[in-house]
């Protein structure tokens, strides 16, 4: 049971280059999320899908794309990456609304 | 204003000494709280949620107080293994709203 998992853990991007993050959890939890951490700002969600082929906004999604396809799996796209998307992404999943969170390892997003 | 507000610390203990900290939270209509622990560049984990009649795990003890609109934890015998980030997270509806985290650090 290896609870949520991102790849890739770190990578660089040069400005206007594009990318995929993968969040994969075995849970079967119903509900996803993607959060940026940067310093002194907390974790703030960029979208989450509360099932299956559902998404929505969180409070910071320019520039940002997802999709949940499949249950387990939830990805977030950077169409053109710019610097002030550096930062650590956090994919979470729970099995309910206001239920607890399960993180994944983050990923480390760099952008020159 | 932010919705979930935390003094940043660094708090800085020794090892057996008791520390504590508070939360605010901003919206009223709040409706759950945890408070959870980040290690240095690893993922937040549940340290423990927090109930309107307080409750402890061990030697954690949290409270909530709705009506001044705060939550606080308490770590009593502080241990080495309890230097870390602390996030207060109130949810609303779908939202989790993260505190941008209190540093303990326990010194030997």
């Amino acid at each position: 049971n290896a609870g949520v998992t991102q790849t890739p853990k770190f990578r660089v991007l040069k400005t206007g280059q594009s990318m995929t993050l993968l969040c994969a959890q075995d849970m079967n939890h119903e509900y996803m999320y993607w959060y940026r951490q940067d310093p002194g700002m907390g974790l703030r969600l960029i979208h989450y899908s509360v099932g299956e082929g559902t998404t929505a906004k969180g409070e910071v999604p320019d520039g940002y794309n997802v999709s949940r396809l499949k249950k387990q799996n939830f990805l977030l796209g950077l169409e053109s990456a710019a610097p002030s998307q550096t930062s650590v992404y956090f994919c979470a999943s729970s099995p309910v609304q206001q239920e607890t969170q399960y993180f994944g390892p983050g990923t480390r997003l760099l952008v020159l | 204003r932010k919705e979930v507000e935390q003094d940043p610390g660094p708090f800085n203990v020794p090892e057996g000494a008791t520390v504590a900290f508070n939360c605010t939270y901003s919206n009223s209509a709040s409706q759950s709280f945890f408070w959870y622990r980040q290690d240095c560049r690893k993922e937040p984990k549940l340290l423990m949620s927090v109930y309107s009649s307080g409750n402890e795990d061990g030697r954690f003890t949290a409270q909530l107080n709705r009506a001044s609109q705060y939550i606080s934890l308490l770590i009593r015998d502080s241990k080495l293994s309890d230097s870390a980030t602390y996030l207060c997270v109130v949810t609303r509806g779908y939202k989790l709203s993260f505190g941008a985290g209190t540093t303990v650090t326990v010194r030997a």
